[in-house]
């Protein structure tokens, strides 16, 4: 079955670079995604790859994804303390339409 | 181009009554899916609907249902509350194209207590 698995809390300093980390068992999974969620509000979709691509980047994002090792991460530059929340990998179980998600990795931005 | 609106964002129920929550998709997007969010289980996926039927299902009792109408609009209802369904019930909708990427984008969420 599908299964995704993400540490649990990351800290960092405001400008430093973040790396957060996830890894997923579906090895049929054509898209994976990453979603930020602040305290009491829903998911924001930030970016995605697709399965045959090994690296996407988006601005301060870097997605980058080792397929042979079914890791994926999320590398946040210049890290600001707006950054904080909980961020969410998922993949798509394409034939039930279904996102599956880790549990989330709490990004902490010390000033 | 709004957002996914989802409504009430909060709600008080007592055991055993039942709740229906609604979504409005983003103008054009006709998939809708629903997902509920607690701090045990995290998040899972509980169906999906697009063109006014239920496409996919998640591993839910039977109380939990829902239904599309024909502006893609969907509405979900929980029968005979359980403790356990105190949750962040999220909705999500998707534009179905050719080429999909699956792209889901979510609503606020409904913030349920059942007491």
């Amino acid at each position: 079955g599908e299964d995704v698995e993400q540490s649990l809390f990351l800290s960092v300093r405001e400008g430093d670079s973040s790396v957060i980390n996830c890894t997923y068992t579906d090895s049929s999974s054509t898209y994976l995604y990453w979603y930020k969620q602040e305290p009491g509000a829903g998911l924001q979709l930030l970016t995605y790859i697709f399965s045959n691509m090994d690296m996407k980047q988006d601005q301060r994002l870097t997605v980058l994804l080792n397929k042979k090792d079914k890791h994926l991460s999320l590398r946040i530059a210049d890290t600001q303390t707006g950054d904080s929340a909980i961020y969410f990998c998922a993949e798509i179980d394409t034939g039930r339409r279904a996102l599956t998600f880790g549990s989330g990795t709490r990004l902490q931005v010390q000033p | 181009k709004a957002g996914v609106t989802q409504t009430p964002r909060y709600l008080i129920k007592t055991r055993g009554q039942q709740v229906t929550l609604s979504c409005s998709p983003i103008s054009g997007h006709r998939s809708v899916s629903w997902y509920q969010q607690t701090p045990g289980q995290g998040l899972q996926f509980l169906f999906e609907y697009f063109s006014e039927t239920q496409r996919n299902k998640g591993n839910f009792p039977g109380r939990f249902s829902g239904r599309q109408f024909s502006n893609s609009r969907s509405e979900m209802n929980v029968s005979t509350l359980e403790l356990g369904d105190s949750a962040l019930y999220l909705c999500a909708s998707s534009l179905e194209t050719s080429s999909p990427s699956y792209e889901q984008y979510f609503g606020p969420g409904t913030r349920l207590t059942v007491t």
